[in-house]
């Protein structure tokens, strides 16, 4: 199983600031078949990127995806205040799928 | 515009066994090579990959659930459903449906309780 470990667990940051969030996989991620999705209180996951760096329809380019093999990096050019939610990234390479525990970008 | 959609009892007794479905519209589950996927998430949780079914037929589950837990397909009715056997307040969690990685339903909270 592919252990996915999200790092900081916690993100605070001003509005216009810039987010790197980190997703490091305990065995390489071929096929770069990684995803990250942006979850807010009472709402479905929203897929962002797909393929560590292909960004979904309708998703702002403010938003972009980079890495391969096990470390990957998700980053958020300047901060929007809709912005503020909780991060996961995702393989979907090997069985089992596995998600990362998540980072929370808060309003600091 | 493949859009999908969960259905299925919110509450559930401990020991039944948790059955929920997934009605695909704007695509087909057999004419497309998807992955039909579903997620759960726990209260104030994160999100927990729970298994697949894959071009009619073919499963993968997670490990931790494989001894209770199936996934099927009914082609007639372009619907996939998840069944987890022997339930405890364990499984209370809102369970999504999805077309791996990017189509997902909008969930549906599923509680354990008697």
């Amino acid at each position: 199983e592919i252990v996915l470990t999200q790092s900081p667990g916690t993100l605070s940051l001003s509005p216009g600031e810039r987010a790197t969030l980190s997703c490091r996989a305990s065995q390489s991620v071929s096929r770069s078949f990684l995803a990250w999705y942006q979850q807010k209180p009472g709402q479905a996951p929203r897929l962002l990127i797909f393929g560590a760096s292909s960004r979904a329809t309708g998703i702002p380019d403010r938003f972009s995806g980079s890495g391969s093999g096990t470390d990957f990096t998700l980053t958020i050019s300047r901060l929007e205040p809709e912005d503020f939610a909780v991060y996961y990234c995702h393989q979907y390479d090997n069985s089992p799928r596995t998600f990362g525990q998540g980072t929370k970008v808060e309003i600091k | 515009q493949v859009q999908l959609q969960e259905s299925g009892p919110g509450l559930v007794k401990p020991s039944q066994t948790l059955s929920l479905t997934c009605t695909v519209s704007g695509g087909s589950l057999i004419s497309d090579n998807y992955y039909w996927t579903w997620i759960r998430q726990h209260p104030g949780r994160g999100l927990e990959w729970i298994g697949y079914i894959f071009n009619g037929g073919y499963t993968s589950y997670n490990p931790s659930l494989k001894s209770r837990v199936s996934i099927s397909v009914d082609t007639s009715k372009n619907q996939f459903s998840l069944h987890l056997t022997s339930v405890t307040a364990a499984d209370t969690a809102v369970y999504y449906c999805a077309r791996e990685p990017v189509v997902w339903g909008q969930g549906t909270l599923v509680t354990v309780s008697s």
